[in-house]
């Protein structure tokens, strides 16, 4: 069975700091990894994903991230945090493209101070 | 545009007072999902659809129907809502391939009281 470790239900950084959101997995196969985030009152939007090809993986909004097998991570960052980065995110995981469901972590809130 | 449509946004209902909430994808996506996310929960699997007549239950189905006729449409049903299905509530549609990714609703709020 697979799942999703988010260390850090509220992360704070300031405006032009690193962001660095930690995600764990866990499957017995291969996974495929997803991180989505979700700003208030919106719904999930994609931000990357690993499908078995490049380990670093480059998303929207300068985001990525590299799925490290030996650490069982897929950690997010960003080299400047920016105000508009506040949201929650969430990593998830499957294990097969398309028709298999995604096991979400629990989230982490992302809040940058000015 | 592709997208995946949800009705009502927002919903506040008594116990025991049937409702459906409507999902509708316009991407021809055979694999649709329904998600309530918690605080503190993140979001969790209530029901799936593999294609049209094809369902089945994801973490959290106790309460919950949904149908799959028509492969646009994934509606969730909730027979007799309680407080405890007071959520948010996300469908989802998904892409197959080596390229696929879930395509989400804007959410349905729900209070049931």
């Amino acid at each position: 069975a697979q799942s999703v470790t988010q260390l850090g239900s509220h992360v704070s950084v300031s405006e032009g700091a690193l962001v660095l959101l930690r995600c764990n997995y866990s499957s017995s196969v291969p996974p495929y990894l997803f991180w989505y985030v979700q700003y208030p009152n919106q719904g999930l939007q994609l931000l990357l994903k690993y499908t078995s090809a490049a380990t670093l993986v480059k998303g929207i909004n300068g985001f990525e991230a590299e799925f490290k097998k030996s650490e069982t991570s897929f950690h997010l960052t960003k080299p400047s945090a920016h105000m508009s980065d506040a949201a929650e995110y969430f990593c998830a995981v499957t294990y097969f493209s398309g028709n298999t469901p995604l096991v979400f972590g629990k989230g982490t809130r992302l809040s940058v101070i000015a | 545009e592709a997208q995946v449509t949800q009705n009502p946004r927002y919903l506040i209902t008594v116990t025991g007072k049937k409702l459906t909430v409507t999902c509708s994808q316009n991407m021809n996506h055979e694999y649709m999902s329904w998600y309530r996310q918690d605080p503190g929960l993140g979001l969790r699997q209530i029901y799936y659809s593999m294609n049209v007549e094809v369902t089945d239950k994801g973490d959290v189905p106790e309460g919950y129907k949904v149908s799959r006729k028509e492969k646009r449409n994934f509606p969730l049903i909730l027979e007799s809502p309680s407080p405890n299905q007071t959520s948010l509530y996300f469908c989802a549609s998904t892409s197959a391939g080596v390229e696929s990714a879930q395509y989400f609703g804007p959410g349905t709020r729900l209070t049931v009281t």
